[in-house]
């Protein structure tokens, strides 16, 4: 498959437990955020996104954390499973800007352990 | 199937032999663009289009070429390709709205210049 990055953190959690992945996003406007999962030899997919006016959505076993005080974005993913393994990015927008661009952070390797 | 394909999926050239990558989305979206994901840097938005004969620079414009002429297409174009162009590219559409804006990547196209 392809390799998105060699030296990207890496968070390893065991087949079950819950995993929490973080980013911190610098533009105080950014109004609408995005968590995408990329599997190896494959383009990002959505997972779930959080607007600003919220500051907690949950989906399918994942769950977005939005802390706009200290700029700061996690998923929680629960009861991972093997198939979770992949990298994960979030994204955000900034509504003063270009109408649907998205700023991507540089991402964390998820490795669930058997 | 709602999907963004692109074409070739991977590719090895050598400098200055102009290529095309092609990109095409079934999903009627007015939205599109392109990005290149390399080691430690994430995804870089190139170039991106607000509908059919509107496009514009992202991030990192330099040595491509955008054109679109149809909805559905938005093909990339390396009129010159250099070493430094060595990369995983994606494609990207959604619908155009300020925010609010799930992005469909396609599966990636590897190129490598040598």
């Amino acid at each position: 498959g392809e390799s998105v990055g060699l030296h990207l953190p890496t968070l390893s959690v065991q087949e079950g437990d819950n995993s929490i992945i973080n980013c911190a996003y610098s533009n105080s406007a950014s109004d609408y955020f995005i968590w995408y999962k990329q599997e190896s030899g494959k383009g990002p997919q959505f997972i779930i996104d959080i607007r600003s006016n919220m500051d907690k959505r949950q989906g399918q076993r994942v769950t977005v954390l939005l802390n706009k005080t200290v700029k700061h974005l996690s998923l929680q993913i629960a009861a991972t499973q093997p198939g979770d393994s992949a990298v994960y990015f979030c994204a955000e927008t900034d509504p003063t800007g270009t109408a649907s661009k998205l700023t991507f952070g540089t991402g964390t390797r998820l490795q669930v352990t058997l | 199937e709602a999907q963004v394909t692109q074409n070739p999926r991977y590719l090895i050239t050598v400098t200055g032999k102009k290529l095309t990558v092609t990109c095409s989305q079934n999903m009627n979206h007015e939205y599109m663009s392109w990005y290149r994901q390399d080691p430690g840097l994430g995804l870089r938005q190139i170039y991106y289009s607000m509908n059919v004969e509107v496009t514009d620079k992202g991030d990192v414009p330099e040595g491509y070429k955008v054109s679109r002429k149809e909805k559905r297409n938005f093909p990339l174009i390396l009129e010159s390709p250099s070493p430094n162009q060595t990369s995983l590219y994606f494609c990207a559409s959604s619908l155009f709205r300020r925010s609010y804006n799930e992005q469909f990547f396609g599966p990636g196209t590897r190129l490598t210049v040598l």
